[in-house]
């Protein structure tokens, strides 16, 4: 079956410390987003991308970078960690269509200290 | 600005029938979703309504009013899993999805 993980699914880190949280989906996806998600906020968009090579800014994406080398995986990176970045984190995929549902991964807690 | 609003918590009992409400004011309507997110676990996909009426899908059911901006989520012969979070979003303009911050619905026997 089709999936979507997240790796790893807990990670605490120190502040400053450079971070990255993997996503692979197997749905064939173009389609691939990262989240956070914060107590009393809604998912926040970070950045996403449409397909090979392309990537774009979210709503919340400073200090945060992703690549797309494949259509499976978009890295997220945090580049300097800070106390801030300590959330939830989502990955999701789409397909290319009017519809487009997302199926989202499992969740990366992240702590940073 | 954007906005999604729905109540923060909900208490309903075991059998019963509840409705949890989202309004929205967005640039742009490109369709609304329902998920269901369980504590500690991953959003899920419920309902997508794009035209204003009434889609139903078994004990579920999600309207839409695209000229009041409004949107509600019913559900009916309610079960102790039913418990849950409950997340309003809504494709903008730009097909970038908007969120609500979420419904706490508690279920008591």
């Amino acid at each position: 079956d089709a999936e979507i993980t997240q790796s790893p699914r807990h990670k605490i880190t120190e502040t400053g410390r450079q971070v990255t949280l993997a996503c692979h989906q197997t749905w064939n996806h173009n389609n691939m987003f990262w989240y956070r998600q914060d107590l009393g906020h809604g998912l926040r968009l970070i950045h996403y991308s449409y397909g090979v090579q392309d990537t774009n800014k979210g709503e919340v994406s400073d200090g945060y970078s992703v690549s797309r080398s494949n259509t499976e995986d978009l890295p997220l990176t945090l580049e300097s960690a800070a106390s801030s970045q300590t959330s939830v984190y989502f990955c999701a995929s789409s397909a290319v269509d009017s519809y487009n549902e997302q199926f989202f991964g499992p969740g990366t807690r992240l702590t940073v200290l | 600005g954007q906005n999604i609003d729905q109540p923060t918590e909900m208490t309903a009992t075991e059998g019963a029938i509840v409705q949890i409400n989202c309004t929205y004011q967005t640039s742009g309507f490109n369709g609304l979703f329902w998920y269901q997110q369980h504590a500690g676990e991953a959003p899920t996909f419920l309902s997508y309504n794009v035209l204003d009426g009434l889609e139903e899908k078994g004990r579920f059911s999600s309207f839409l009013s695209r000229s009041k901006g409004y949107s509600y989520l019913l559900l009916k012969e309610l079960q102790m899993k039913d418990s849950a979070s409950y997340l309003c979003a809504v494709k903008d303009s730009n097909y970038q999805l908007i969120w609500g911050a979420g419904t706490k619905l508690i279920i008591k026997p």
